[in-house]
């Protein structure tokens, strides 16, 4: 049972467009979301998070929209750069573990020039 | 400033022949946690350690074992690798059990002849 189904498997953005990236999770016990950002021969890096009391939050070009009664979330990136092009994975974690996340499959954007 | 350090970045061995990754920190993190990442997919979580105390999941593999002598320290023993366990192996940390924000090192990459 996969507990964080993510989508698109891959996305092509022309530079400045907008990339969505959406998470939908089963488990109504997860209490933190983090998006993670990973580059080709690299780890994933924490890009943004956050916990259900919260509808948006918004880092820059980032933002993370949480819909609880869909069970859904997804990521925003306004003004899409080349140097977005990378891997992205959805997360959800549960207080009692919060470090211990279940990750969806990954989408891979290519922003293009 | 690396904070979280893999060696080797780039390992073969062959088929059957044990192998041991190693992660070190620098963060003085209580927990630490590996992660199995094969091509295209998302990391899937192997085990990890809060502390001394070493968690296991369920689906792992009793192929794969895991040392962490010390806090700074964790090794990834592979006592006899197959074809399937060819992937980037991925070393995380997290500061303790509440806390959300994994730091990632770079990888292992393992090829199986």
């Amino acid at each position: 049972q996969q507990q964080v189904k993510q989508s698109p498997q891959s996305l092509i953005v022309q530079k400045g467009g907008i990339s969505i990236i959406n998470c939908a999770y089963e488990n109504t016990a997860f209490d933190y979301f983090p998006w993670y950002q990973q580059f080709p021969g690299k780890g994933p890096a924490l890009l943004i998070a956050i916990r259900p009391d919260v509808s948006e939050k918004k880092e820059g070009r980032f933002t993370i929209s949480f819909n609880k009664s869909a069970k859904q979330f997804s990521l925003h990136i306004m003004d899409s750069q080349p140097g977005d092009s990378a891997t992205y994975f959805c997360a959800a974690s549960r207080d009692t573990n919060a470090g211990k996340s279940t990750f969806g499959d990954g989408t891979t954007l290519t922003v293009k020039p | 400033d690396a904070m979280v350090i893999q060696n080797p970045r780039y390992q073969v061995t062959q088929f059957g022949k044990p192998v041991t990754l190693s992660c070190s920190q620098t963060l003085n993190h209580n927990v630490m946690y590996w992660y199995q990442q094969k091509s295209s997919q998302a990391p899937k979580l192997l085990f990890h350690y809060y502390d001394k105390d070493f968690n296991n999941e369920a689906d792992t593999p009793d192929n794969f074992q895991s040392r962490r002598p010390n806090t700074s320290f964790c090794f990834l023993d592979i006592r006899s690798p197959g074809l399937g366990d060819a992937a980037m192996y991925l070393c995380a940390t997290s500061r303790d059990r509440t806390a959300w924000e994994q730091y990632f090192g770079p990888g292992t990459r393992l090829t199986v002849t």
